[in-house]
């Protein structure tokens, strides 16, 4: 079955540049979140979608980075005027609900590159 | 603010030797548990979940790991380790449908 992916799994940008990440979760999962890996730490929480609804964004690193999911399903991670700090894997996740006992799924993640 | 450790940033063992990683976590409330595997090149599988009931929990690949509430603990163990094991392993707490929030990682390489 078709697992979460995510596109494009290499990015480089140019310092000051916009980039836009994209995620496809599972098919019917309601719960959508995003997280940045730095090499060699865990993941992060940046912020979490329940269908359509932005629930949680408090891990957002600064007014630059802007998430949606307009139609609940497809997510789109938006980085402005990239810095090099923000050079990291992006993770999105999903699961089948939001609440209780369920497990994330995670793609193969972005790697962006700034320089 | 909710937090998760992992004791050994990098463990190395031969085959067959037996693994235990430590994790423990801040959060006072329900939560759940999970171990996390990220083999090289490839993304975070899910090894082991504990929820309710039965605190030592069986995952895949001979995985086991047991919850100890009164410790804040959730370590994983393997009576025998192979070399396929050698990847980065993640404890995460979920505090009831609330975002995961990861350990630091452990590295664990397993030399044939």
């Amino acid at each position: 079955g078709a697992g979460v992916s995510q596109s494009p799994r290499y990015k480089v940008a140019k310092r000051g540049q916009d980039v836009a990440l994209r995620c496809d979760p599972i098919s019917g999962h309601v719960s959508l979140f995003w997280y940045q890996q730095a090499l060699g730490q865990g993941p992060e929480f940046l912020t979490y979608f329940q269908n359509e609804a932005q629930l949680d964004k408090s891990g957002l690193p600064s007014d630059r980075f802007f998430a949606e999911r307009p139609e609940g399903s497809v997510s789109t991670l938006k980085i402005q005027r990239t810095q090099q700090e923000d050079s990291a894997v992006y993770l999105c996740a999903s699961s089948l609900a939001q609440g209780g006992s369920y497990e994330q799924y995670f793609g193969p993640g972005t790697r962006l590159t700034v320089t | 603010a909710q937090s998760v450790s992992q004791h050994n940033h990098h463990v190395i063992l031969s085959e067959a030797a037996s693994l235990e990683l430590g994790c423990n976590y801040s959060y006072g409330g329900t939560v759940n548990l999970f171990w996390y595997v990220q083999y090289p090149g490839q993304h975070l599988q899910l090894l082991l979940k504990y929820f309710s009931g039965d605190p030592l929990v069986k995952g895949i690949k001979g995985f086991e790991a047991e919850f100890i509430k009164s410790k804040f603990s959730f370590n994983l163990r393997k009576p025998s380790v192979q070399w396929s094991d050698t990847a980065e392993y993640f404890c995460a707490v979920d505090n009831y449908g609330q975002n995961f929030v990861f350990g630091p990682g452990t590295r664990l390489s397993v030399l044939p």
